[in-house]
């Protein structure tokens, strides 16, 4: 079964400074998709950005970048120029390529200082 | 519609009742999915629809547990006799096709089973 790991339950960040944070997974499958997803305190579930596993290139969205090592197994968001409304628990997710089930990791709470 | 949307979004209920949750997906989107997010279990899936049917229930944690879907849209999610472990924020999301499709949240129920 695929497994996903978030090792920081929580991260602090100054505003205006850049925050990674780390997310490893399992998986024997070649053809997967991989997911950031910020759930601010209102719930709703909001996708930052998506990584398809064939693609080399690493997913950028703005102030959003992954880091992306398949052989590792590993996928960390880079947030630049944090902003204050960056404060959200942040969801990596997995799923098996023409699959439905998200695999998700237990979420990072990430705090933007002023 | 804007986005998927969830009622109530709230509900408090006593052990035994019977409660039912309402999510109405981005007009056209032909998937929908339910996932479970509690403190204990974090996010799981429960049930996926293609149209109006459910080719994958195994995620739904008990009979009391059903779903359904009518005119490919709105879907309910029932659970009967509830019970204080069924507490937990119910999401819906929906995708405009099945597999390989980025999905798209609502803003949750929160079920409180005193």
């Amino acid at each position: 079964a695929q497994t996903v790991t978030q090792s920081q339950p929580e991260m602090s960040v100054q505003e205006a400074e850049t925050v990674t944070l780390s997310c490893t997974y399992d998986t024997s499958e070649s053809d997967y998709y991989l997911f950031w997803y910020k759930q601010p305190p209102s719930r709703q579930m909001i996708l930052v950005i998506r990584q398809e596993a064939y693609k080399q290139q690493n997913a950028t969205e703005n102030r959003f970048s992954v880091n992306f090592q398949k052989a590792a197994k590993s996928f960390s968001l880079k947030i630049s120029d944090s902003q204050l409304g960056d404060a959200a628990m942040y969801f990596c997710a997995y799923e098996r390529g023409s699959n439905y089930k998200l695999t998700f990791g237990k979420g990072t709470l990430l705090t933007v200082n002023p | 519609g804007a986005g998927v949307s969830q009622s109530p979004s709230n509900k408090v209920t006593e052990k035994g009742k019977d409660v039912e949750l309402r999510c109405d997906p981005i007009s056209g989107h032909t998937a929908l999915y339910w996932y479970r997010q509690s403190l204990g279990q974090g996010l799981e899936f429960l049930i996926y629809f293609q149209g109006n049917s459910a080719p994958d229930k195994s995620g739904l944690p008990s009979d009391r547990f059903s779903a359904e879907r009518t005119g490919g849209s709105v879907s309910t999610l029932t659970i009967q006799r509830t019970q204080q472990e069924d507490s937990a924020v119910y999401l819906c999301a929906s995708t405009l096709i099945w597999g390989r499709e980025t999905q798209y949240f609502g803003p949750g129920t929160r079920l409180l089973v005193l």
